[in-house]
């Protein structure tokens, strides 16, 4: 299995507080990719980067924000969590752009 | 814009042969994906097509025509555990990966 690990797995938060999605590979894959799954949309990218201190908005961008300070780590802020941001996160990485991804195995988010 | 689209719900029996088709509009391609994704779970890596024709893998084949912007997934001799959701993503010039909708496939006895 791919070394990629999200954490928290589970997390329960108040709107309008703050909130950090970690995403860590020990693979030294250049892509990383955040993704939201909610019923009946599939999976919607949010960022991804290409590279240390390189990242790119995704489809759904709007509240949230990403930083990539090093190649095995990509943080996803929730600025000021809202409920419509409740989903379960995927974090994903790759080689390259003709390569696999391997995924993540998510983190549920519920914003109350 | 980009779009990806695939049926939302196909069923199928025990033993049979499915197809599972995905049209797409990207700007730019480098390859089209698919993924098999069991509920409660993370997506696993099915097949990968960047050139024209059939890869063939086992029970699974996945097929492209990038001139028209088409793919399937081919899975036969359908087993019980091959009741999931089967996601079809396009890796666009910018290194964008982006998924379709995904199907949801249900074998029967």
């Amino acid at each position: 299995d791919a070394g990629i690990t999200q954490s928290p797995r589970h997390k329960v938060t108040e709107t309008g507080t703050p909130v950090t999605l970690r995403c860590h590979q020990t693979e030294n894959h250049r892509y990383m990719y955040w993704y939201r799954q909610d019923p009946g949309h599939g999976l919607r990218l949010i960022h991804y980067s290409y590279g240390v201190k390189d990242t790119d908005k995704g489809e759904v961008s709007d509240g949230y924000s990403v930083s990539r300070s090093k190649t095995e780590d990509f943080l996803l802020t929730l600025e000021s969590a809202t409920s419509s941001q409740t989903s379960v996160y995927f974090c994903a990485i790759s080689e390259g752009r003709e390569a696999e991804a391997f995924f993540g195995q998510g983190t549920r988010l519920t914003v109350v | 814009g980009q779009n990806i689209d695939q049926p939302t719900e196909m069923t199928a029996t025990e033993g049979a042969i499915v197809q599972i088709n995905c049209t797409y509009q990207t700007s730019g391609f480098n390859g089209l994906f698919w993924y098999q994704q069991h509920a409660g779970e993370a997506p696993t890596f099915l097949s990968y097509n960047v050139l024209d024709g059939l890869e063939e893998k086992g029970r699974f084949s996945s097929f492209l025509s990038r001139s028209k912007g088409y793919s399937y997934l081919l899975l036969k001799e359908l087993q019980m555990k091959d009741s999931a959701s089967y996601l079809c993503a396009v890796n666009n010039q910018g290194g964008k990966l982006i998924f379709g909708q995904g199907t949801e496939l249900s074998v029967k006895p």
